[in-house]
């Protein structure tokens, strides 16, 4: 059964660095097909996508994170990361990984929802 | 982006009714419209995908459907299990966008 699980620091400084791993289980990576994506949600609030790998290294960002993400993706360990520069108050949030999934629908285009999720992990950004 | 515009975003139910949560798009998604529930300090589930789409495991008693440019969703007989936070998500196009949020809560 696939299983995806955040680690990360729980707490990071202002304008430092933000990083995560999610650690994926029950599935292979590299076994193309999905491509895998970090969610935020501010506490109380709404839940923002922030960009997806594929397992070759290919990334999509949201445009209004896009300057200060990376994502990469380590097959031999089947886990992919998120970094997030310059970080401040208002990236304070639950940062979910999950999959992403995409079906053909009977139009010829696709269908993409996000399932399963990581269980979350809790990141405030304070000195 | 397309943003993603819920209604309510909060309502008052018992058990045993019938709720609608309405999802409405800024431009045309087609039926690229998925909902999930969250319940507090737990991710998000997929219930629908593709509109009208039932997850597979999703109790029946939960439907999706699209009229003209709204999406709904729908709860017949509302459960105990069933309080919580629903979010419909566009899959038309990046940037994936959610709408704000419902939540659904025991009157």
């Amino acid at each position: 059964q696939l299983q995806l699980q955040e680690s990360g620091p729980g707490l990071v400084k202002p304008s430092e660095t933000l990083s995560l791993t999610c650690t994926v289980s029950g599935y292979s990576i590299s076994s193309s097909s999905y491509y895998w994506a970090w969610i935020r949600q501010p506490p109380g609030k709404g839940l923002e996508w922030i960009g997806s790998i594929y397992y070759s290294g290919n990334t999509y960002y949201s445009p209004s994170l896009k300057s200060r993400v990376t994502i990469s993706v380590d097959t031999s360990k089947n886990q992919f990361s998120l970094n997030l520069t310059s970080v401040t108050a208002a990236d304070t949030a639950v940062y979910f990984c999950a999959r992403r999934r995409r079906v053909r629908s009977n139009g010829g285009d696709y269908y993409n929802w996000f399932d399963p999720w990581g269980q979350g992990s809790l990141v405030t950004v304070s000195s | 982006d397309i943003q993603m515009t819920q209604s309510p975003s909060s309502l008052s139910a018992s058990v045993g009714d019938r709720i609608t949560i309405t999802c409405r798009a800024s431009q045309s998604i087609s039926n690229h419209l998925n909902w999930y529930q969250q319940k507090p300090g737990k991710a998000p589930i997929l219930l629908i995908y593709g509109a009208s789409n039932l997850e597979s495991g999703v109790p029946s008693r939960f439907s999706g459907n699209k009229s003209g440019t709204d999406f709904t969703l729908t709860i017949i007989s509302l459960q105990p299990e069933d309080f919580a936070t629903y979010y419909c998500q566009q899959g038309s196009a990046t940037p994936w966008t959610f709408g704000q949020g419902t939540k659904v809560a025991n009157k």
